[in-house]
């Protein structure tokens, strides 16, 4: 089975950078991605990991260790409109054919 | 506009009544999965399929059925719904092998 802990709960201020943490304990790997959403909307895709290392998409960054089960989203230049709540997802398609475990997400708070 | 649509948004209905939320994208997608979110947890995978005819359980099946009988729809089936499936339904899809799946706006149930 799966197993993701992230933070439940952030607070950063406009402008600063934000690391969201993620570890994972799984029984199948096939890459871990981030998805944000709003309150009341549905997840949308910010990254995916499947080798370790950094993948930056512009604000966005993140990283994956397979070793450690760990990743983090970075999240830079802080905008108001990031407040959101940010679930890290695993995925293990080839082991388990299709499925994904999601983390509880972790509710990002920007303040003024 | 490449898109899933679910219907309907939003519905209230009575214990043990039957009910079909549909799922449809047309992206040509073969993988399409369910998932169900309740408050503070992250989603929660019912079903998926790989493909036409080909359906598995996800991590919490109990209560629901899913049929795929084309590519593009995924209907999700509660055969006699209880209080404790009320919940925020997200229907999702992808290209086998690409992880970046794409939501539908997701359906709102109550079950009274």
């Amino acid at each position: 089975g799966q197993n993701i802990d992230q933070p439940t709960e952030m607070t950063a201020t406009e402008g600063a950078i934000v690391q969201i943490n993620c570890t994972y304990q799984t029984s199948g790997f096939n890459g871990l991605f981030w998805y944000q959403q709003h309150a009341g909307e549905a997840p949308t895709f910010l990254s995916y990991n499947v080798l370790d290392g950094l993948e930056e998409k512009g604000r966005f960054s993140s990283f994956l260790s397979r070793s450690k089960g760990y990743s983090y989203l970075l999240l830079k230049e802080l905008q108001m409109k990031d407040s959101a709540s940010y679930l890290c997802a695993v995925s293990d398609y080839n082991t388990n054919a299709g499925k994904s475990t999601f983390g509880d997400g972790t509710t990002l708070t920007v303040k003024p | 506009e490449a898109q899933v649509t679910q219907n309907p948004r939003y519905l209230i209905t009575v214990t043990g009544k039957k009910l079909t939320v549909t799922c449809s994208q047309n992206m040509n997608h073969e993988y399409m999965s369910w998932y169900r979110q309740d408050p503070g947890l992250g989603l929660r995978q019912i079903y998926y399929s790989m493909n036409v005819e080909v359906t598995d359980k996800g991590d919490v099946p109990e209560g629901y059925k899913v049929s795929r009988k084309e590519k593009r729809n995924f209907p999700l089936i509660l055969e006699s719904p209880s209080p404790n499936q009320t919940s925020l339904y997200f229907c999702a899809s992808s290209f086998v092998g690409q992880e970046t799946q794409y939501f539908g706006p997701g359906t709102r149930l109550l079950v009274l």
